[in-house]
């Protein structure tokens, strides 16, 4: 079956502009993880959603990041004037519903290069 | 606070041959440990998951194991091949907190040469 995927694989952007990173998650999970990785280190947890609702952003690191899940399906990260500190990989993990004992799906993350 | 330390940070060995990865956390309280395989450029992809009351699991040619007394969880890979070439994430949850409580260690950059 169809896995994590996200769009787009990459994006550059100016500094001080505004960026959408997009996650679909497998079918039928509940759960939705957004963690953010530079070079050389472990993913950082930014956000994650249980259903519709965002159960826990404690992650993020300023009002300039936000993210949503609507339908409970998809999600979007959003970063508003964006700064050269944000380029990193922005990976998104879906599980079957949280608690810790249910395992993390992975996508292929947003490369996200600000200029 | 919750931290995760993996050593060591990069690993070069031939083809064939085992290697060992280590992971020390300070976790609390403790809920499952995991290890994750990530190649250049994709997500990461879970190897194993043990709870307190496992103390060794194996996927193919690999096989974790955990001691919770000391904190301390291995990575035993045996007759390496190049796809082994990775990095290894060890990421322990505790009950409790952000994004089910997960911490992550930095990994350990594995390369293997024919």
């Amino acid at each position: 079956g169809a896995g994590v995927s996200q769009t787009p694989s990459n994006k550059v952007t100016e500094k001080g502009k505004y960026v959408e990173l997009r996650c679909d998650p497998i079918s039928g999970h509940t759960a939705l993880y957004w963690y953010r990785q530079s070079l050389g280190q472990g993913p950082e947890f930014l956000i994650y959603f249980q259903g519709t609702g965002a159960a826990d952003d404690s992650g993020l690191p300023n009002d300039r990041f936000f993210a949503v899940r609507p339908e409970g399906s998809v999600s979007t990260l959003k970063i508003q004037r964006t700064e050269r500190g944000d380029s990193a990989v922005y990976l998104c993990a879906s599980s079957l519903t949280s608690g810790g004992a249910y395992e993390q799906y992975f996508g292929p993350g947003t490369r996200l290069t600000v200029t | 606070k919750n931290q995760v330390e993996q050593s060591p940070q990069s690993l070069i060995i031939l083809e064939g041959k085992n290697c060992t990865l280590q992971c020390n956390y300070t976790v609390s309280p403790f809920s499952n440990l995991r290890w994750y395989k990530q190649d250049t450029g994709r997500g990461p992809v879970s190897l194993t998951i043990m709870t307190f009351s496992e103390n060794t699991k194996s996927n193919g040619r690999y096989t974790a194991t955990l001691d919770a007394d000391t904190k301390q969880s291995s990575l035993h890979i045996t007759a390496s091949q190049l796809s082994d070439s990775a990095s290894y994430i060890c990421v322990v949850s505790a009950n409790g907190g952000g994004a089910d409580g997960l911490t992550f260690g930095k990994g350990t950059h594995l390369i293997i040469q024919p």
